[in-house]
């Protein structure tokens, strides 16, 4: 299996523009999860995904991210609008059960100008 | 909510020496797991810890889980260059998995 794979691996956009993160979680893994890590807060999950449904998104900064897992082999994450603040690295994780170890993606670097 | 705090943030190591990190949660846990995440990588899972009281050891590295389930640590035995990166517990509670900020380890030759 090649693992949990993200794109793209960098982005940068301008503060305003729409930005579209994608994972694909490892086959038959029914969980995924979306976190995003920086220096200041350190790892924060955003949102998790049993099964294609989510779970649990009081980890969403604010409307302007909206996550979504229209089958499961695929899920984005999407920032709209962007701003400077959103810089980070997103990385999505998914494992087999709830309670077992994570498989991290090697993530996406954000830099919002 | 659940919070999980690990000392220390950072800590330079000649090698051959010892490295302990610490994680405290705020709440009892499930489970803690252990993640390293070399410079520009991603985590990856090292161990996970269940039962009170529990000793799990990885070559150098030894886990322990405390008896309350509320607290944990990591020690690495003679470290190596190798060892250098962030080491992160995560625990789990009711539903998620919760990382402390993570020990980021240097190592000297």
């Amino acid at each position: 299996d090649a693992g949990v794979i993200q794109s793209p691996r960098h982005e940068v956009t301008e503060m305003g523009q729409e930005v579209t993160l994608r994972c694909k979680p490892i086959s038959g893994h029914d969980y995924l999860f979306w976190y995003r890590q920086t220096m200041m807060r350190g790892l924060e999950l955003l949102i998790y995904f049993n099964n294609n449904v989510p779970i649990d998104d009081s980890g969403m900064p604010e409307d302007r991210f909206s996550a979504k897992m229209p089958n499961a082999s695929f899920s984005t994450l999407k920032i709209q609008p962007s701003e400077p603040r959103d810089s980070a690295v997103y990385f999505c994780a998914s494992s087999l059960r709830q309670y077992n170890e994570q498989f991290f993606g090697p993530g996406t670097r954000l830099t919002v100008l | 909510g659940q919070q999980v705090m690990q000392i220390p943030q950072y800590q330079h190591v000649q090698e051959g020496e010892d490295f302990t990190t610490y994680c405290n949660s705020s709440t009892t846990l499930s489970n803690i797991q252990w993640y390293k995440q070399r410079p520009g990588g991603h985590p990856v899972f090292l161990i996970q810890l269940v039962k009170s009281g529990e000793v799990k050891k990885q070559k150098r590295l030894t886990f322990q889980f405390g008896e309350a389930k509320k607290n944990s640590s990591l020690h690495i035995t003679a470290t190596q260059t190798t060892d250098v990166g962030t080491y992160f517990c995560a625990g789990q509670g009711y539903s998620t998995l919760t990382f402390g900020k993570g020990t980021m380890l240097l190592v000297s030759p």
